[in-house]
């Protein structure tokens, strides 16, 4: 079956500028977590949905991140005013459910690249 | 505190070698899982591997196995025979569920870069 599909793949955006990040996760995967890779902090975890809700935003990095979840499926992680900082790729994975026990499945990424 | 710690940065080998990837990790919960990822260049992370805290059976799939000891707080991930596919960005990742939710997402060591020269 398909696997977790993010778009775009390549973003290149102005200082300053919102932008607005895609996460299409594997059918009937009802947990859905968004992370940050860049080469100074690896891979960070940012937010998870377990259904529509994210229980715990506190990982976003600062007030200009948000994310949402609507029909318990597409993501939108979105970025407001950007800053250089804010470059790197960002990835979308899903799970069968929210928990420990369950692995998590990867999307491509989304490069961003803030100028 | 750094909780996943991958010491090796980069591993290179010949093809063929046999080649240890080592992995430790902290946490105080006595419920836990592990998990190792591939991130080849295409830069998709591939999961390999889920072991629970309860379980130190070594497991082996293929040209891969992987050593779980709770005594030292390690992961070992061991490839045999290795190939030129083999060559990635390997990382290890905990779930734990100490921060209360027991859904937050992994916390991944920094990765080893394996590469495999033919």
């Amino acid at each position: 079956g398909a696997g977790v599909s993010q778009s775009p793949s390549n973003k290149v955006t102005e200082k300053g500028k919102d932008v607005e990040l895609r996460c299409d996760p594997i059918s009937g995967h009802t947990a859905l977590y968004w992370y940050r890779q860049s080469l100074g902090q690896g891979l960070e975890f940012l937010i998870y949905f377990q259904g529509n809700s994210a229980p715990d935003k506190s990982g976003l990095p600062s007030d200009r991140f948000s994310a949402e979840r609507t029909g318990g499926s597409v993501s939108t992680l979105t970025i407001q005013r950007t800053q250089q900082e804010d470059s790197a790729v960002y990835l979308c994975a899903s799970s069968l459910t929210s928990g420990r026990a369950y692995e998590q499945y990867f999307g491509p990424g989304t490069r961003l690249t803030v100028t | 505190a750094q909780k996943v710690t991958q010491a090796q940065t980069e591993i290179s080998v010949v093809e063929k070698e046999d080649v240890t990837l080592d992995c430790v990790y902290e946490t105080r919960d006595t419920t836990y899982y592990l998990f190792w990822y591939k991130q080849p260049p295409s830069g998709e992370l591939v999961f390999l591997i889920r072991r629970n805290s309860f379980d130190e059976q070594n497991e082996i799939s293929g040209r891969y196995s992987w050593n779980f000891q709770k005594s030292t707080s390690s992961f070992n991930f061991t490839i045999t025979a290795s190939q030129v596919v083999d060559s990635a960005v390997y990382f290890c990742a905990l779930s734990e569920g100490w921060s209360g939710g027991g859904a937050d997402g992994l916390t991944f060591g920094k990765g080893t870069h394996l590469i495999i020269q033919p």
